[in-house]
């Protein structure tokens, strides 16, 4: 079976640019999360998906992050204009369905902000 | 809002010694506490999760506990070696119409040989 898939790995960018990230999740899972994890941190959730739907977004800083899951499967998450406090590692993850479970992360996209 | 604190931050044990990791969280209607543990550059990966409804599980060398009343959970890991180093992340999570996972800070467990 298939892992979440992520890209890029890595990416650098000077502040003040966008920058997009995308995540395919295992094949029929509902949920997909997208965390930031700052070093030395723990996963925060930015945004959660059921299906297509938004069921939280209560910590995504709206006014410069973005994200949508076009038919309920890949999702993008873009930062526009980043800023240096966004370099972290972003984290895709995938649930089966809503309910308490594991979930699946990818690898994980690096982001350095200069 | 739900809050999870975890210890300690780092951790150092020798070979085939025990280590505990303890979180707290804040809100009481969490009912799913799972932890997942993460090898330098890797994903984090689910190793063991306990519901509500019981105070201990276990799968081999790993076990938790959870305590309802004081509102705390913990990972145990006996016998330990050197491939156990990693950090390890507690969650807490709740039916809120979905389930979202607060995690701890994390525990950076060194097991040296």
């Amino acid at each position: 079976e298939a892992g979440v898939a992520q890209s890029p790995r890595y990416k650098i960018i000077e502040k003040r640019q966008s920058v997009a990230f995308w995540c395919n999740p295992i094949s029929g899972h509902a949920t997909l999360y997208w965390y930031q994890q700052i070093l030395g941190q723990g996963p925060k959730l930015l945004i959660q998906f059921q299906n297509n739907g938004v069921v939280d977004d209560s910590q995504l800083p709206k006014d410069r992050f973005s994200a949508e899951r076009l038919k309920g499967v890949d999702s993008t998450l873009k930062i526009q204009p980043a800023k240096l406090e966004d370099s972290a590692v972003y984290l895709c993850a995938s649930s089966l369905d809503w309910g308490p479970g594991e979930l699946f992360f990818g690898e994980g996209s690096r982001l350095t902000v200069l | 809002g739900e809050n999870v604190e975890q210890h300690p931050s780092t951790l150092s044990v020798q070979e085939g010694d025990s280590a505990v990791i303890k979180c707290t969280y804040s809100d009481s209607a969490s009912n799913y506490f799972p932890w997942y543990k993460q090898e330098l550059g890797k994903r984090p990966q689910l190793i063991i999760d306990i519901r509500s409804n019981v105070g201990e599980k276990k799968d081999q060398r790993i076990a938790v506990t959870l305590n309802k009343t004081a509102k705390h959970f913990s990972l145990h890991i006996t016998e330990t070696q050197p491939e156990d180093s990693a950090v390890y992340f507690c969650a807490a999570s709740k039916n809120s119409g979905t389930y979202k996972y607060i995690f701890g800070t994390g525990t950076r467990l060194k097991v040296l040989a």
